[in-house]
């Protein structure tokens, strides 16, 4: 079975630009979730989506999005960036919601 | 607020001898407990997970305890491998009814290094 698969791997935009980046989980798993991973702050959560409703929120501004279509992948769109935001951008495939399967991550760079 | 912590932020040992790494947690909703291990660059990769009703779980070299009074769990790799150093989390999370939310709390991480 092929894993999670995030697109692109690497991305460079510079601030007040928006940006959206793409999850396709494992066949058969309908949860993606998103997290955010920085130095200072660790890996945090952004969202979750399931039968392609948001089931679950993180404590993050509006500026952070997502969406999930009807074949489970998901995207999650950045507004207005600010040099904060670059970090590493994971997204996590899972069937039943407990064991969560990580992508590569999208390294998202703000100049 | 930190609702789970890894107070260690690296560890050392030598390859073949036992590695011990512990995890914390303040939030006494959580009922399911699992360990990561991450490289540079890359995503996590899942380890092991134990549930809130047991107090430990096998898998191969890797064996997971939980103590739920003392609200902390730990990882045992035994024996150690060089190929095992990396990053190690712990995250948790808190469930309703058997339905998971999807939202995994971390905990800092752990460096592990292990010499040959």
């Amino acid at each position: 079975k092929a894993g999670v698969t995030q697109t692109p791997r690497y991305l460079i935009k510079t601030r007040g630009q928006q940006v959206t980046l793409s999850c396709s989980p494992i066949s058969g798993h309908r949860s993606v979730s998103w997290y955010q991973q920085t130095p200072g702050q660790g890996l945090q959560f952004l969202f979750e989506y399931f039968s392609e409703t948001q089931r679950n929120k993180g404590n993050f501004p509006g500026r952070f999005s997502g969406r999930q279509f009807s074949n489970s992948r998901s995207e999650m769109n950045v507004s207005t960036l600010e040099l904060g935001d670059s970090a590493l951008y994971l997204c996590a495939s899972s069937f039943g919601g407990y064991e969560q399967f990580f992508g590569p991550g999208t390294r998202l760079t703000v100049l | 607020d930190q609702q789970v912590k890894q107070n260690s932020p690296s560890l050392s040992v030598q390859e073949g001898r036992i590695s011990i790494l512990n995890c914390d947690y303040t939030n006494s909703m959580f009922d399911y407990f699992l360990w990561y291990k991450k490289y540079p660059a890359e995503g996590p990769t899942f380890l092991i997970s134990i549930s809130s009703i047991k107090d430990k779980n096998e898998d191969g070299r890797f064996t997971v305890f939980l103590n739920k009074s003392a609200k902390h769990l730990s990882l045992h790799i035994v024996p150690s491998q060089p190929g095992d150093s990396a990053v190690y989390f712990c995250a948790a999370s808190a469930n309703a009814g058997g339905t998971s939310y999807g939202k995994l709390t971390f905990g800092q991480g752990t460096i592990l290094t292990v010499h040959p």
